[in-house]
């Protein structure tokens, strides 16, 4: 039973544009939830994390949303860039993060020039 | 650059023949995390350690087993590996449990024959 959920496997964009990386969970005991960016032959690198106590949470070019009545996170990257090309992994964890993490299948960017 | 390492990169075994992998880190984290990921699908948690203490995942099947001799190194084990354990073997690293990054190494994909 798959309890993180991304439905897209892959997304294209042009560079410049906005990508949006959806994630939707199903278990309402998860608080804490995190995106990881994977290169190949490389291991998941943490790019940035949301707890449930915001709807909202901005590093520089990357967003995260938080909606928790849809249990659907989502990832805005603004400008994409053709370095963003990645699989990006949606995770989640519960008890403010102090449970095991529960990954998504991933999903993969392509940023075109 | 403190990291993650895992060796081999990639490892082929036989049906049935005992292999370990290995995984080491130079952060001086306390936990350590296994997880397998099969083609498509998502991370999955086998096990850690914080510090000495071993936390093994209810799912886990018995033939997967772990060594931590140290702070630095943690072992997988696997006893008898069948065709269904080919796959990508991910150490990770936090500092603490809870909201902490975790650190990947680059992974092991194990080949079964």
């Amino acid at each position: 039973d798959q309890q993180v959920k991304q439905n897209s496997p892959s997304l294209s964009v042009q560079e410049g544009r906005i990508s949006i990386l959806n994630c939707d969970y199903t278990n309402s005991m998860f608080d804490y939830f995190l995106w990881y960016k994977k290169y190949p032959a490389e291991g998941p690198t943490f790019l940035i994390s949301i707890s449930s106590i915001k709807d909202k949470n901005e590093d520089g070019r990357f967003t995260v949303f938080l909606n928790k009545s849809a249990k659907h996170l989502s990832l805005h990257i603004v400008p994409s860039q053709p370095g963003d090309s990645a699989v990006y992994f949606c995770a989640a964890s519960a008890q403010g993060g102090s449970e095991k993490l529960v990954f998504g299948k991933g999903m993969k960017l392509t940023v075109n020039p | 650059d403190a990291m993650v390492i895992q060796n081999p990169r990639y490892q082929v075994t036989q049906f049935g023949k005992p292999v370990t992998l290995s995984c080491s880190q130079t952060l001086n984290h306390n936990v350590m995390y296994w997880y397998q990921q099969k083609s498509s699908q998502a991370p999955k948690l086998l096990f850690h350690y914080y510090d000495k203490d071993f936390n093994n995942e209810a799912d886990t099947p018995d033939n997967f087993q772990s060594r931590r001799p140290n702070t630095s190194f943690c072992f997988l084990d696997i006893r008898s590996p069948g065709l269904g354990d080919a796959a990508m073997y991910l150490c990770a690293t936090s500092r603490d449990q809870g909201q902490e990054t975790q650190y990947f190494g680059p992974g092991t994909r194990l080949l079964v024959l």
